[in-house]
């Protein structure tokens, strides 16, 4: 089957580091990434990690993927306030209609 | 800069009126999607559409249809607007790849509250 959970919200102070997490069910997926909602925004693509990874750095984010528990997570160095914001796990397997689940959201609330 | 565009920020309707949302992007994607975003239910793809006049049921098509006559556009459609419509109704599109990373680009929502 097709599930994808988070946790409902997070709180850290500004400068803390942020880890939020996520499990998946599908293990035939093939690209898992984290996209990001701005209040009253769209979302729009943070990182992503192709399933033969298990770890990928890009400047204060680090994505960790434990393909044996089905595990991703997203690590944000020193939290800025700007950072709060709805974090959204998906996952999909490719192909020509490359269809996205989702999972829940995790609501990151930054407190100065 | 890919652009996907969305008719309306925010709509109120009244029950059994017909509803349309329409979606437009400018990056000449095959794909375009469109879904519905509840609280603490995420993300829920309601159509999509891999080409134009194809479309495809995702996960909850009950109460909704689609139209895709242009590329461009995608039109999201209430035949008889019901209050457990009311939410937030998201567009994206994507190229058609068929392989590599799926990068869906997101309109920035409509609002949609059915009285």
């Amino acid at each position: 089957g097709e599930d994808v959970e988070q946790s409902l919200f997070l709180s850290v102070r500004e400068g803390d580091s942020s880890v939020i997490n996520c499990t998946y069910t599908d293990s035939s997926s093939t690209y898992l990434y984290w996209y990001k909602q701005e209040p009253g925004a769209g979302l729009q693509l943070l990182t992503y990690i192709f399933s033969n990874m298990d770890m990928k750095q890009d400047q204060r984010l680090t994505v960790l993927l434990n393909k044996k528990d089905k595990h991703l997570s997203l690590r944000i160095a020193d939290t800025q306030t700007g950072d709060s914001a709805i974090y959204f796990c998906a996952e999909s397997k490719g192909g020509a209609t490359n269809k996205l689940i989702f999972g829940t959201g995790t609501l990151l609330a930054v407190q100065p | 800069d890919v652009k996907v565009t969305q008719s309306s920020r925010y709509l109120v309707k009244r029950t059994g009126e017909k509803v349309f949302l329409e979606c437009v992007q400018d990056m000449d994607h095959e794909n375009m999607f469109w879904y519905r975003q509840d609280p603490g239910l995420g993300l829920r793809l309601i159509y999509f559409s891999y080409d134009v006049k194809m479309k495809e049921k995702g996960d909850i098509p009950e109460g909704y249809s689609v139209s895709r006559e242009k590329k461009e556009r995608f039109s999201l459609i209430l035949e008889s607007a019901s209050t457990n419509q009311t939410s937030m109704y998201l567009c994206a599109s994507s190229s058609r790849t068929g392989w590599g990373v799926e990068t869906q680009y997101f309109g920035p929502g409509t609002r949609l509250l059915v009285l």
